[in-house]
């Protein structure tokens, strides 16, 4: 499964768009990217997936390269409730989910 | 949106004892279901792939006999801690995907589990 590296953390100012890189330079064809946020001391939330195709739902939208090798979750308008620990995952859908160390996303009033 | 419910919550026994978890996918079928574990500051780390019928498939250096996994309907899977201790401690966290492929996986709130 491809590895994905990612900011450690990164700082937004709330009402703004908060927008999460992430490179995954050898993904596979058949791979696509996921992305999960864990707030302190609960479970993994999914929040998007694609495969090659910017995509786009009530949570986020997630920008995919035309070479797939990175991509961006963009938070439209991050509120305080955003504060998390965001993880980009690239994978099969037959697998499990590799979750390396995430951005840690700190949104400031 | 696809619900999966982890109860209990939160846990507290003695030295010795052995824990259930159960892992619900409320509003969907899953054939697979995963288990992790995630000790403080760190991230999640997969325990053992739970399949519908079959028996488990468990990562490397995680103890099969203490850690069993029944996953007996489409819909629930279990993780008992057998005879757990202090070192046990840590937070369970189960997640399901359903029977449609390249869907994505959802997870329960998780367990914390604090052996005395």
């Amino acid at each position: 499964d491809a590895k994905t590296t990612q900011p450690t953390s990164m700082d937004c100012a709330e009402g703004r768009a908060a927008n999460l890189p992430c490179n995954h330079s050898t993904i596979s064809g058949n791979e696509y990217v996921y992305w999960y946020r864990q707030i302190h001391s609960q479970g993994p939330q999914y929040i998007i997936h694609g495969l090659k195709n910017n995509e786009t739902n009530e949570m986020a939208s997630l920008i995919i390269t035309e070479d797939r090798k990175s991509s961006t979750l963009i938070l439209p308008h991050a509120t305080l409730r955003d504060t998390a620990v965001y993880y980009c995952i690239v994978q099969t859908g037959a697998n499990n989910l590799f979750f390396g160390t995430g951005t840690r996303l700190t949104v400031i009033p | 949106g696809a619900v999966v419910s982890q109860h209990p919550s939160w846990v507290i026994c003695k030295s010795g004892t052995s824990v259930k978890i159960e892992c619900r996918s409320l509003d969907f079928q899953a054939t697979t279901m995963f288990w992790y574990r995630q000790f403080p500051k760190q991230s999640l780390m997969l325990m053992a792939t739970s399949n519908e019928g079959s028996k488990a498939t468990y990562e490397q250096g995680v103890e099969k006999d203490k850690f069993l996994i029944n996953h007996a309907s489409l819909t629930l899977s279990t993780l008992t801690v057998t005879s757990a201790h202090p070192e046990d401690s840590s937070f369970y966290i189960c997640s399901a995907r359903a029977l449609t492929g390249g869907q994505p996986q959802h997870f329960g709130d998780g367990t914390r589990l604090s052996i005395l």
